[in-house]
């Protein structure tokens, strides 16, 4: 389930089970978002993106959905592996350029 | 290709000292950033630049500088430290605006 701790929303899954990490993002105006892994002591390593003229899009084992409606984000990953565990977070742009706001992160943890 | 090169890994300094992070890139990228990363907080912009002799402001400013003579480095200076300077501070790059970002492996500062 999820939780939120000290610091940071903890997802906790089974291990072959399949995650869904959210993130709401706060500006109407952002037209391109990118989810990062982030395993400890390593920086932000990319994983997609999504641009606001999409709704899905789908990489290996990962999959992002974009709701503008709500401004609402999702990441998907199928069949999660021991090495999924990392703090994931959302990114949002909105100004031409590389202004992007990160969200707070949340920290998958995969169970044996 | 070694990526984004950082240095150094770990530092610590008295209040009111000064000192530059360095950050290297090999990749001909036009962008890079600097940003700092606090516990709960994702990763908030400190400076950028979109190319050699450009850079600008991002969220938090105030107590860095920065300087951008050539494309491949891009290095951030602490004027005079301060404990509220506690942080990891990554670099990032990319070849582009609205692409993702390669990160560096960060820069853990702590300021007594």
């Amino acid at each position: 389930g999820e939780s939120v701790g000290l610091h940071l929303p903890t997802l906790s899954v089974q291990e072959g089970d399949n995650s869904i990490i959210n993130c709401a993002y706060s500006n109407s105006a952002s037209d391109y978002f990118i989810w990062y892994k982030q395993e400890s002591g390593k920086g932000p390593q990319f994983i997609i993106d999504i641009r606001s003229n999409m709704d899905k899009r789908q990489g290996q084992r990962v999959t992002v959905l974009l709701n503008k409606t709500v401004k609402h984000l999702s990441l998907q990953i199928a069949a999660t592996q021991p090495g999924d565990s990392a703090v994931y977070f959302c990114a949002e742009n909105a100004n031409y350029g590389q202004n992007f706001v990160f969200g707070p992160g949340t920290r998958l943890s995969v169970l044996p | 290709n070694a990526g984004v090169t950082q240095t150094p890994k770990f530092q610590v300094l008295k209040t009111g000292q000064s000192m530059t992070l360095q950050c290297a890139q090999d990749m001909n990228h036009e962008y890079m950033s600097w940003y700092r990363q606090d516990p709960g907080m994702g990763l908030r912009l400190i400076h950028y630049s979109v190319g050699a002799g450009i850079t600008d402001q991002g969220e938090v400013p105030n107590g860095y500088n920065v300087s951008r003579s050539t494309t491949e480095d891009f290095p951030l200076r602490l004027l005079s430290a301060a404990p509220s300077q506690t942080s990891v501070y990554f670099c990032a790059s990319s070849y582009g605006p609205k692409v993702g970002y390669t990160f560096g492996s960060g820069t853990r500062l702590t300021v007594v």
